[in-house]
């Protein structure tokens, strides 16, 4: 069973913090990742997608990859009220499909 | 900004009832979703749609679940005979190319009673 694991939370930071998320999948093929920010009530937004170990960064967005620990986070820098949701970690897993695996997510609360 | 639509918003039905959901994806992606959120729960993948047809299936979408392209536009997921497991967040999604960048429509929430 392929699994996407991450603290439910909920993780709470002061206005203008770095807020670390993290997610660990169990399929060791796993290739794709991708971060998706969900507001109570709304639909998945895709913030970062990342293929390759190492760091990725846009804007106040930096996700970094580790796939010989099989983790994979996010940081947001300077971290604002509106950044308030449940952050959802997707995994597409190895093999010639399309789909993705979605952790429970991490809710995030920014305080101002 | 072009964006995945989907109706209805929130659909009530009976149990056994048919149901169908309406998603129009963006104009130019060529590949086309369907996954659910039961209230709580993970986000869960239903079906990949790609050149007409159905790419890929989960163990959730059996002979109950079907989709459909009728018309070059509408991206259609009907359930045929509804049961109150399949009460749930209905979401469409759309990709350029497959990757695991998809946008996402709104959602329908559907409430099986």
């Amino acid at each position: 069973q392929k699994e996407v694991e991450q603290n439910s939370g909920p993780l709470s930071v002061p206005e203008g913090a770095i807020a670390s998320l993290n997610c660990t999948y169990s399929d060791r093929g796993s290739q794709s990742f991708f971060w998706y920010r969900q507001y109570s009530g709304k639909s998945p937004e895709l913030i970062m997608s990342i293929y390759s170990n190492g760091d990725k960064e846009d804007g106040r967005f930096t996700a970094q990859l580790n796939k010989a620990s099989q983790y994979v986070s996010l940081l947001i820098r300077d971290s604002q009220p509106s950044d308030s949701a449940t952050y959802l970690c997707a995994v597409r897993v190895a093999g010639n499909n399309r789909k993705l695996i979605w952790g429970l997510g991490t809710s995030l609360a920014v305080n101002p | 900004e072009p964006e995945v639509t989907q109706t209805p918003s929130h659909q009530v039905t009976q149990m056994g009832q048919e149901v169908i959901l309406r998603c129009v994806p963006i104009s130019n992606h060529l590949y086309f979703y369907w996954y659910r959120q039961i209230l709580g729960q993970k986000v869960e993948f239903l079906v990949s749609f790609y050149n007409n047809e159905i790419s890929e299936k989960s163990e959730i979408f059996d002979d109950q679940f079907s989709v459909e392209r009728p018309d070059g536009s509408n991206f259609t997921l009907k359930i045929r005979s509804t049961k109150l497991e399949d009460s749930a967040m209905y979401f469409c999604a759309s990709s350029v190319s497959g990757t695991g960048e998809l946008f996402f429509g709104e959602g329908s929430r559907l409430t099986v009673l």
